[in-house]
């Protein structure tokens, strides 16, 4: 059975620092990777989608790597804002359906 | 329409009284899916369909649960004699391919007293 772990589950940083987020997940077998944001109250709004072929994606301030066969991927994120403040999840698509870690909820101080 | 739209966005039902819970999904797409999100835990599957056909409900907590899909559009998930341990946030998302990832809704807050 599929486990994706998130590590930290909190995380608080003074504001311009760059950040690494870790997600791993126990079956390599995956379809791809989704990394999302959740604001309290809020749903989820997608940041990065990583297909299974694939190492790296990148947008804005936000990069995600992947490393299917040690079944690790991490979220950086350049120089954080307190806008950046949220709960960050990562998914595996595996089997037509996403299995979601707990999530690492981020705190950046102004 | 433009994104993946739930109703209502809170609900607060006595315990017993059955709810329904409704899932509009982005215009085309085939997929949608259901997740239960308890409060600080990361979302957990329920159930996905197909257009109108139901292929995994494997992640429905007990027979109260049923989801209904039935011209592969709108989805509506009900809930009968609520518990109090059905408190959560229920999101719906859906999908064109699952090489396009998953676009969610904002969420309904359903609350048991």
């Amino acid at each position: 059975k599929q486990e994706v772990t998130q590590i930290p589950a909190a995380l608080s940083v003074p504001e311009g620092e760059n950040l690494v987020l870790n997600c791993s997940f126990t079956d390599s077998a995956i379809y791809n990777l989704q990394w999302f944001r959740q604001d309290p109250g809020k749903g989820l709004t997608s940041l990065l989608l990583i297909q299974s072929s694939q190492r790296e994606q990148t947008s804005g301030r936000l990069n995600a790597s992947l490393d299917k066969s040690s079944g690790r991927s991490t979220l950086y994120i350049a120089a954080s804002q307190p806008g950046d403040s949220a709960t960050y999840l990562c998914a595996v698509s595996q089997g037509g359906k996403l299995i979601f870690g707990q999530g690492t909820e981020l705190s950046v101080k102004p | 329409g433009a994104g993946v739209s739930q109703s209502p966005r809170y609900k607060v039902a006595k315990r017993g009284q059955d709810v329904a819970l409704r899932c509009d999904p982005i215009s085309g797409h085939v997929s949608l899916f259901w997740y239960q999100q308890a409060l600080g835990q990361g979302p957990e599957f329920l159930t996905y369909f197909q257009n109108e056909a139901q292929l995994d409900k494997s992640g429905l907590p007990s027979d109260r649960f049923f989801a209904e899909r039935p011209e592969g559009s709108v989805s509506t998930l009900k809930i009968q004699r609520t518990q109090q341990e059905d408190s959560a946030v229920y999101l719906c998302a859906s999908s064109q391919e699952s090489v396009y990832g998953y676009t969610f809704g904002s969420g309904t807050r359903l609350t048991v007293v």
